[in-house]
């Protein structure tokens, strides 16, 4: 049974530059939340994915986007990157339910030069 | 607004002492507060979690209490080993949302032999 994978494990980009971040649930979760942490820092929640749309938003700006795919993965896309972008990003997969237990991927660490 | 904040931001103790970490929360409709432990370049791991109909919830060295009328909750570990060292965050379930999660800051915790 996969637990929650996250691709690529690291990626440095330079300002301006887009970035494609991939995830896929653990088996048998079909709701997909993706969160930025930055060092020192809790997660914070930029979105959630639930029968391929968009059904929930943090405080982010619209050059986060993401898509979820008939198979409940999930990609993050940020356009014009910022300096300001470099942290962890984390996907965590559940079910559909309020208050499903997430887990984790295991991240994946974008640094913006 | 969504609100958790979470003291200590760093907890030295001993082998074999006790640990507690507490939260507050802003939103008084959440009802479902996880607790999750993240090692140095890992992700975080779920270890522990309680919904609003009961007040502690124990498994083996660590138990979770909480307390709606004053918006609490807090973590404690006993009998602390060294490989409990690590960042710990509590969480809430921001009501009206399907699975979002607001996190605490965190707490290190490290445990010296």
């Amino acid at each position: 049974d996969a637990g929650v994978t996250q691709s690529p494990t690291h990626l440095i980009k330079t300002r301006g530059q887009q970035v494609t971040l991939r995830c896929s649930p653990k088996s048998g979760h079909d709701t997909v939340s993706w969160y930025q942490q930055a060092l020192g820092q809790g997660p914070q929640f930029i979105f959630q994915y639930y029968e391929e749309e968009e059904r929930q938003r943090g405080n982010f700006p619209d050059r986060f986007s993401g898509h979820q795919f008939p198979n409940y993965s999930s990609e993050l896309n940020v356009n014009a990157l910022l300096l300001g972008d470099s942290a962890l990003y984390l996907c965590a997969s559940s079910g559909q339910g309020m208050g499903d237990t997430q887990y984790f991927g295991p991240g994946t660490r974008l640094t913006v030069l | 607004g969504e609100n958790v904040e979470q003291h200590p931001s760093t907890l030295s103790v001993q082998e074999g002492d006790s640990a507690v970490i507490k939260c507050t929360y802003s939103d008084s409709a959440s009802n479902y507060f996880p607790w999750y432990k993240q090692e140095l370049g890992k992700r975080p791991q779920l270890i522990i979690d309680i919904r609003s109909n009961v007040g502690e919830k124990k498994d083996q060295r660590i138990a979770v209490t909480l307390n709606k009328t004053a918006k609490h909750f807090s973590l404690h570990i006993t009998e602390t080993q060294p490989e409990d060292s690590a960042v710990y965050f509590c969480a809430a379930l921001v009501s009206g949302g399907y699975n979002k999660l607001i996190f605490g800051a965190g707490t290190r915790l490290a445990v010296h032999p």
